[in-house]
């Protein structure tokens, strides 16, 4: 079945370090690939996706590019703030099924 | 604000008890998602709905049921409670049964006591 394995947190970073959060994944077919981010106290939110291989998804200075011929899908920030504190979780949505498959999520902390 | 509501925000109740979760969609949107979130399990699909009818089924245990109704608001049932039910469940909602994205209400906490 489908699968997502992201890197172990929780990660601390100091504001304005270079962030790197590893995602590989399991699937058959051609997934569409997510990170949504989760605020304390708050619900998921959609921070970027990619539908098919070699695509880039971008928003708030996070990115991560789709490669199939690694199965990853790791998200990158050049330049952390404070408020990016949260957790990080990267998904995938099958190409026969519609649900969401999630990773375990990175907590990322970022100190000023 | 992703526009999908979900009442109450938190529940606490006791074991073998039945509780109701309620979920309302994004306007437009026909497929309603429930997930569960637990510190040992993470973020596991549950149930989709779309327009009313059953899609899809994923961890959902027999003790849990789920409807969508006309007016496209979804509830989750949680009956025979037990400690291990509490969780986060969350609610998403998707324009057709075959979205790409999915948009996440607040979430509502269950405590079983």
């Amino acid at each position: 079945g489908d699968s997502v394995t992201q890197m172990e947190g929780p990660v601390t970073l100091s504001e304005e370090a270079f962030l790197t959060i590893n995602c590989t994944y399991t699937a058959t077919g051609y997934p569409s690939l997510f990170w949504y981010v989760q605020y304390p106290g708050e619900g998921l939110q959609l921070l970027l996706k990619a539908t098919k291989a070699d695509d880039k998804g971008s928003n708030k200075g996070f990115e991560a590019t789709y490669r199939k011929e690694t199965t990853s899908f790791h998200l990158e920030k050049g330049s952390v703030q404070v408020s990016d504190s949260a957790v990080y979780f990267c998904a995938l949505n099958g190409g026969s099924n519609y649900k969401l498959t999630f990773g375990k999520g990175t907590l990322l902390t970022v100190n000023p | 604000d992703s526009g999908v509501t979900q009442t109450p925000k938190h529940l606490i109740t006791a074991t073998g008890q039945r509780v109701t979760l309620r979920c309302s969609p994004r306007s437009g949107d026909l497929s309603v998602y429930w997930y569960q979130q637990s510190l040992d399990q993470g973020l596991q699909f549950l149930i989709q709905y779309y327009n009313g009818e059953e899609r899809a089924k994923g961890n959902i245990l027999e003790r849990f049921s789920a409807q969508q109704f006309p007016d496209l608001h979804s509830e989750l049932n949680l009956s025979s409670l037990e400690l291990g039910d509490s969780a986060l469940y969350f609610c998403a909602s998707s324009v057709g049964y075959r979205s790409y994205e999915q948009y996440f209400g607040p979430g509502t906490r269950l405590t079983v006591t």
